[in-house]
């Protein structure tokens, strides 16, 4: 089964809009990363962000984590229709040296932007 | 710095062939990973190679199997395949080993067994 789950599956916006999706993950975490899938094209890293931190910004992204709820969000602001993509959360389990072996999707956001 | 090039881009065969996909990950990038990635499953970890060795494998059956070079180029091997070996197989380098750090992906392979 999948470690993280996006919410919502898919979201259609207006350019210029703000789009919100959200990650949540079952078991404790190194670090969540955010990638986005362009179709028919690799995954592009967005934004790592350790299990210490509580947010991190990279141009129009913000992303949160809160490892209470073991969730995330990433928020992309005055959004785009370039921006139009499938986006992933991917966690990275912690184990017991500190570290993470490898990195777990969850199913992904389908965003639109609408021109 | 060129990215991460994944060859060939698309491949057909048929059922009990086998294949090889290869990798070759970004200029001082030790580590490489391997994903399948299916509507289905979505996107699943096959494996990992860091310094010529295997350092961590997902769950998948012995039919997949992998090397790394001393260049740090990688290929994938998947012998008897089957119908549901279609997929997009993605490979990602990194600095170092494991998850700690971004992961940088090719465009893949696309895989369709007929």
């Amino acid at each position: 089964s999948q470690q993280g789950e996006e919410d919502p599956q898919a979201l259609s916006i207006q350019e210029g809009e703000n789009a919100t999706m959200n990650c949540s993950y079952k078991t404790s975490i190194n670090n969540l990363q955010w990638y986005r899938q362009n179709s028919g094209r690799g995954l592009v890293h967005l934004i790592l962000i350790r299990s210490n931190e509580r947010e991190k910004h990279s141009g129009r992204l913000r992303v949160t984590l809160d490892t209470s709820k073991k969730s995330s969000s990433l928020l992309i602001t005055a959004s785009r229709a370039a921006d139009t993509a499938s986006y992933f959360c991917a966690t990275a389990v912690l184990i017991s040296s500190g570290s993470a072996r490898q990195l777990t999707f969850g199913s992904g956001t389908q965003l639109t932007v609408l021109p | 710095k060129a990215g991460v090039t994944q060859t060939p881009r698309y491949l057909i065969k048929t059922r009990g062939q086998q294949v090889t996909l290869s990798c070759s990950p970004i200029s001082g990038h030790r580590s490489v990973s391997w994903y399948q990635q299916t509507p289905g499953q979505g996107l699943q970890f096959l494996f990992e190679y860091f310094s010529e060795t295997q350092r961590n494998k997902g769950n998948f059956p012995g039919r997949f199997s992998g090397r790394q070079f001393s260049n740090s180029r990688s290929e994938m091997n998947v012998s008897t395949l089957e119908l549901g070996d279609s997929a997009l197989y993605l490979c990602a380098s990194s600095l170092g080993q494991g998850a700690n750090q971004p992961q940088h992906f090719g465009d893949g392979t696309r895989l369709s067994i007929l």
